[in-house]
């Protein structure tokens, strides 16, 4: 069974293009979380997903960014108009669905490593 | 909003010294989880904790949750090299896996 994968590991963009972020959750889980973390920082939620649907996204810049993930495929990370201060290390989290019991662990991909030139 | 506070944010040790990380929540957590992630590496999921006061032990390391569930920590007993990263906890909000922002553990051999 793999892992949560994430593709491209590392991305380089210049200022104003468009960054695409993708994330394959383990099989068989259908949740999906996006984590940015600065150098040396904590991770900082992002957004929540299900299939088909953000369940929060209150960690979301309310401009140039946005999230899906699709019915079929992998979970996306869209960042428009990249800006400097977007440099950072992007990481996906799966998990498992659960009940009424306690939420269980999230397994992370590698993580992009975006860098805006 | 919430928060998860860690602190402290860097520990420098002596290999074979004891290490400590504390975890606390702005309200009570229904359960608490504890991350590590090596340098450059990612996070990777070392224990849950769901009961108020409960105690864990993985090897040389013990993790505590507190009696009023707002509080927790780690404990690292005789630190090794290989116990360097950054040990981060996580707190369920609603929807959300808030995470604290992570005590950096370095070892000096």
């Amino acid at each position: 069974n793999a892992g949560v994968m994430q593709n491209p590991r590392h991305l380089v963009r210049r200022r104003g293009q468009e960054a695409r972020l993708r994330c394959s959750p383990m099989k068989g889980h259908s949740h999906v979380y996006w984590y940015r973390q600065l150098p040396e920082e904590g991770l900082k939620f992002m957004v929540y997903l299900q299939k088909e649907n953000i369940i929060d996204e209150s960690g979301m810049p309310k401009e140039r960014f946005s999230a899906e993930f699709p019915k079929e495929g992998p979970s996306i990370l869209r960042i428009q108009q990249v800006v400097r201060g977007d440099s950072a290390a992007y990481f996906c989290a799966s998990s498992p669905s659960y009940g009424q019991g306690a939420r269980p662990e999230a397994f992370f991909g590698q993580g992009t490593r975006l860098t805006v030139v | 909003g919430q928060q998860v506070m860690q602190i402290p944010q860097y520990q420098h040790v002596q290999e074979g010294e004891d290490f400590t990380t504390y975890c606390n929540s702005s309200t009570t957590l229904s359960n608490i989880q504890w991350y590590k992630q090596r340098p450059g590496g990612h996070p990777v999921f070392l224990i849950q904790l769901v009961k108020s006061g409960e105690v864990k032990k993985q090897k040389r390391l013990t993790f505590q949750f507190g009696e009023a569930k707002k509080n927790s920590s780690l404990h690292i007993t005789a630190t090794q090299t290989t116990d360097v990263g950054t040990y981060f906890c996580a707190g369920e909000y609603g929807n959300k896996l808030v995470f604290g922002a992570g005590t950096i553990l370095r070892v000096k051999s």
